[in-house]
């Protein structure tokens, strides 16, 4: 079986950054995705992490460590608009993605 | 186009009656799959279908019946649902063995 433990809800200063862990334990781990889902809309990919190392993408990067079971998605320049729940995701072999629980982070002013 | 689409955005329905929820996608992916999601939780993942032909089915009760016409089209055949099964439907796409899924906006199902 799979799972994934991240932080249920965050709070950050809009222009602060913002780190958000996720732990998993998955048999044939293939890599790490984010997803970002606003209120009321559908998730939409953010970054994905196979191998070890950090990830950036704009304001956005994506930190993977396999021998820790660990990754993490952090979000520098915080904006009012980043205000959403965020899921990380593992694969495995043949199996498709399973979500973390989310985590909902409020940016405040 | 790297959009999936939806229909409906919303459907109300009885315990008795048979709806179909739609999916299209035109960027080419070989896997589609659906998703339930209740408020506040994460997306969870009901069936895939891998180059048209139906490669996983999370033990979803028999009253939802998925149906992939041809590469482009997914749908979601409902039948005899339960109030429990109130939730947005999710939709999604992918190229084949990749994580990057694109999802659809979602149809947003009320059982009364």
């Amino acid at each position: 079986g799979q799972s994934l433990e991240q932080p249920s809800e965050v709070t950050a200063v809009e222009g602060a950054i913002v780190q958000i862990n996720c732990t998993y334990q998955t048999s044939g781990f293939y890599g790490l995705s984010w997803y970002q889902q606003h209120d009321g809309g559908a998730p939409t990919f953010l970054s994905y992490n196979a191998l070890d190392g950090l990830e950036e993408t704009g304001r956005f990067s994506s930190f993977l460590s396999r021998s820790d079971s660990y990754g993490y998605l952090l979000l520098q320049e915080l904006q009012m608009k980043d205000s959403a729940s965020y899921f990380c995701a593992a694969s495995s072999g043949n199996t498709p993605l399973v979500f973390g629980k989310g985590t909902r982070l409020s940016v405040i002013a | 186009d790297t959009e999936v689409t939806q229909t409906p955005k919303h459907l109300v329905m009885g315990m008795t009656n048979k709806k179909s929820l739609k999916c299209e996608q035109h960027m080419g992916h070989r896997a589609m799959y659906w998703y339930k999601q209740k408020a506040k939780k994460p997306p969870e993942l009901m069936f895939v279908y891998s180059y048209e032909k139906l490669s996983i089915n999370e033990s979803v009760p028999s009253r939802f019946s998925p149906e992939c016409p041809n590469s482009s089209l997914l749908n979601l055949h409902l039948h005899a649902l339960q109030p429990e099964d109130s939730a947005l439907y999710l939709c999604a796409s992918s190229n084949y063995g990749t994580d990057e899924q694109f999802f659809g906006p979602g149809t947003r199902l009320t059982v009364l």
